[in-house]
C-alpha cells in the first residue's frame, strides 16, 4: 500500500497569498497517477487536480499541480477567500487507492 | 449532468448491518467503475471499495474486508455497499464516486453527497 504524508498539516496565509502544499509517497506513484482535492465543511471533496498537473473541468488557472515519483506538489497562485479549506492528495495508480490525512488551508 | 445520489444510512447497533445505495444519472453508468469512500467525522477520507464497469473485479480496503460487499446493478444504474457486523469505527459518511473509466485511469471526478452511517448502542 502506498502510505501519502501531507506538509504542513496546517498552513495559514492571508488573501492574494501563494500557497504550497505538498504531498509525499513512500513508493513510487504509477504514471504520475495523482490527484488532489479540496474539500469544504458539510460538501464533499471537489477533484482540483488529476495526472500530477492536469487541471479538472472548470478548475481555475490559479491552481496548478506538479511533480511525479514520490513528491508531488499543489500551488494556489494567488489565494481567494473560497480558497480556505481542505486539500487531499491522493493515488489512484494501484490499489489500494489512498488519500494523504489531509492539509487544512486557513485564514491568517 | 452527472448526478450521484446516496442512501439507506442511519443509525445501527454494533453488530448490525446496512445496506447502502448510490443511484447514478447524467453517464454512462455501465461504462465506468465505481467506488466507495468514507469520512469519520472530523478525520480524512478513507478509499473502501471499488467495483469495475461490469462487476467482475471488486477491490476492498482491508478495514472491511470480509464485512463489506459492494455491488452494482447497470440495468437500474444503481450501486450498493453492503455492510455487516458492523463496528463504532465504521461510523462515518459514506460517499459514493464515480471512478475510472473502463479503459484508462482517472480519479473520482464525480461525487455524492454522502450518507452518514452511525454505529452506536
Amino acid at each position: 500500500e502506498i502510505v501519502l504524508t501531507q506538509s504542513p498539516a496546517t498552513l495559514s496565509l492571508s488573501p492574494g497569498e501563494r500557497a504550497t502544499l505538498s504531498c509525499g509517497a513512500s513508493q513510487s506513484v504509477s504514471s504520475s497517477y495523482l490527484a488532489w482535492y479540496q474539500q469544504k465543511p458539510g460538501l464533499a471533496p471537489r477533484l482540483l487536480i488529476y495526472d500530477a498537473s492536469s487541471r479538472a473541468t472548470g478548475i481555475p488557472d490559479r491552481f496548478s499541480g506538479s511533480g511525479s515519483g514520490t513528491d508531488f506538489t499543489l500551488t494556489i497562485s494567488r489565494l481567494e477567500p473560497e480558497d480556505f479549506a481542505v486539500y487531499y492528495c491522493q493515488q489512484y495508480g494501484s490499489s489500494p487507492y489512498t488519500f494523504g490525512q489531509g492539509t487544512k488551508l486557513e485564514i491568517k | 449532468q452527472v448526478q450521484l445520489v446516496e442512501s439507506g444510512g442511519g443509525l445501527v447497533k454494533p453488530g448490525g448491518s446496512l445496506r447502502l445505495s448510490c443511484a447514478a444519472s447524467g453517464f454512462t453508468f455501465s461504462d465506468y467503475y465505481m467506488s466507495w469512500i468514507r469520512q469519520a467525522p472530523g478525520k480524512g477520507l478513507e478509499w473502501v471499495s471499488y467495483i469495475s464497469s461490469s462487476g467482475s473485479t471488486i477491490y476492498y480496503a482491508d478495514s472491511v474486508k470480509g464485512r463489506f460487499t459492494i455491488s452494482r446493478d447497470n440495468a437500474k444504474n444503481s450501486l450498493y455497499l453492503q455492510m455487516n457486523s458492523l463496528r463504532a469505527e465504521d461510523t462515518a459518511v459514506y460517499y459514493c464516486a464515480r471512478d475510472r473509466p473502463w479503459n484508462y485511469a482517472k480519479p473520482f471526478d464525480y461525487w455524492g453527497q454522502g450518507t452518514l452511517v452511525t454505529v452506536s448502542s
